[in-house]
């Protein structure tokens, strides 16, 4: 039972375009929203995080829109570039408790 | 991969043979954690540990095992009771427990089971 649903499972971007990755959840008690990048053959990274006090937050070419009333939250990067190819995971977690992440979104940017 | 080391990097083991990977940290973290990762199923949680000799199952900890002897390591045990052990293997850590804290993962282990 996953309690993180991501979505797509992969897309494509043209280098200078917006990549956009969705990730629903259920548990209202989830107060943490960490994204992961992943490079291939590599353990995952803390990308940016978010927690629902903040509708937005940005980082760099990164943003996190946060939408508490609907569940959701999703990551923008902006000007995607061939080296943000990459696997993203969206997570979510509350205090003193474990992390769930979704299933992944494979990017990859088109010079 | 920041304080993280994962040893070895591929690991090739035979049906019916238990594997142990390592897993050490010089970050000073209290809580460390084991995932499993296979494609199109993010990471799932085997185990994890907030405290030395001390540890609970996490979603995922059938046919594995694991020991905290100390603050540095958290060896992960592939017995042959698990089915389908060929995955990829991370291990993290974070400062204190719980989900909230930024979890650093290590470099990861390919196991193939023959």
């Amino acid at each position: 039972q996953q309690q993180v649903k991501q979505s797509p499972q992969s897309l494509i971007v043209q280098k200078g375009g917006i990549s956009i990755i969705n990730c629903a959840y259920e548990n209202t008690a989830f107060d943490y929203f960490p994204w992961y990048q992943q490079f291939p053959g590599k353990g995952p990274a803390l990308l940016i995080a978010i927690r629902p006090d903040v509708s937005e937050k940005k980082e760099g070419r990164f943003t996190i829109s946060f939408n508490k009333s609907a569940k959701q939250f999703s990551l923008h990067i902006m000007d995607s570039q061939p080296g943000d190819s990459a696997t993203y995971f969206c997570a979510a977690s509350m205090a003193y408790y474990k992390l769930s992440f979704g299933a992944g979104t494979t990017v990859t940017v088109r010079a | 991969d920041g304080g993280i080391t994962q040893s070895p990097k591929y690991l090739f083991r035979k049906e019916g043979q238990n594997v142990t990977l390592s897993c050490e940290q010089n970050l000073n973290h209290d809580a460390m954690y084991w995932y499993r990762q296979d494609p199109g199923q993010g990471l799932r949680l085997i185990y994890y540990s907030q405290i030395v000799n001390d540890f609970q199952k996490g979603d995922i900890a059938e046919g594995y095992s694991v020991s905290r002897e100390k603050k540095e390591s958290f060896p992960l045990t592939v017995t042959s009771a698990q089915k389908n052990p060929t995955a990829f293997y991370l291990c993290a850590s974070s400062k204190r427990r719980g989900g909230t804290d930024t979890q650093y993962f290590g470099p990861g282990t390919r196991l193939t089971v023959l």
